[in-house]
């Protein structure tokens, strides 16, 4: 089964600067796609980026983007210009595509944003 | 031009009793997934379901969980004589077709097991 690996503490990020999340996953497949959601304090899960294994370019949307390195199964996500409405959980899953599209989520990172 | 919808947003059982969860998904979608998310965790799949039809439910317990996708109205997960380690956050996604990248999410109901 794959496995998604989000170990970094709570952290804490002075407004306006970048933040990088780590998100590792485990798979021997070749296609696949990583997504990572937000889950603020409200709790809804709110999409970000998506990324797939077979796109050369790194995803970016707005002020988020994906760092995907392939060869060491990384996607992490970047947060540019940090704002205070970016304090959340963040949540980096991958689908497999025999797998029914369903997620398999990390454990999340927490993220604060301090003016 | 609604997302997906859930309800209720929050709900209490006492143990032993029935809990049932619905969900509408985003108009056109035929897919749904509902997922669960436990305290300080991430969401774990549990039911995949077309119109009429489960196609995977790898993730549910063994008892007393049941999902369904009628042919007309939402879906609904049934949790049968619930206990306090069913209290956990329940989530449904929709996507228009099993290979589409992206699944809209409801805001999810809170179930609170006293």
């Amino acid at each position: 089964a794959q496995k998604i690996t989000q170990t970094q503490p709570g952290m804490f990020v002075q407004e306006k600067e970048a933040v990088t999340l780590d998100c590792t996953y485990d798979t021997s497949d070749q296609s696949y796609g990583l997504f990572w959601y937000k889950q603020p304090s409200s709790g809804e899960m709110i999409f970000l980026i998506y990324q797939g294994s077979y796109d050369e370019q790194n995803a970016t949307e707005g002020r988020y983007s994906l760092n995907f390195q392939k060869a060491r199964k990384s996607a992490n996500l970047v947060i540019s210009a940090s704002q205070l409405g970016d304090s959340a959980m963040y949540f980096c899953a991958m689908r497999l595509p025999y797998g029914n599209n369903r997620l398999a989520f990390g454990k999340g990172n927490q993220v604060v944003v301090i003016p | 031009n609604a997302g997906v919808m859930q309800n209720p947003r929050h709900l209490v059982r006492r143990r032993g009793q029935e809990a049932r969860l619905r969900c509408s998904p985003v108009k056109g979608h035929s897919h749904v997934y509902w997922y669960r998310q436990l305290p300080e965790e991430g969401l774990k799949f549990m039911v995949y379901l077309q119109k009429e039809n489960i196609i995977d439910e790898s993730g549910m317990p063994k008892e007393r969980f049941s999902a369904e996708f009628p042919k007309e109205g939402p879906s609904i997960l049934r949790i049968q004589q619930v206990v306090r380690g069913d209290s956990a956050a329940y989530f449904c996604a929709s996507s228009p077709n099993p290979t589409y990248n992206e699944q809209f999410f409801g805001p999810g109901t809170r179930l609170t097991v006293l």
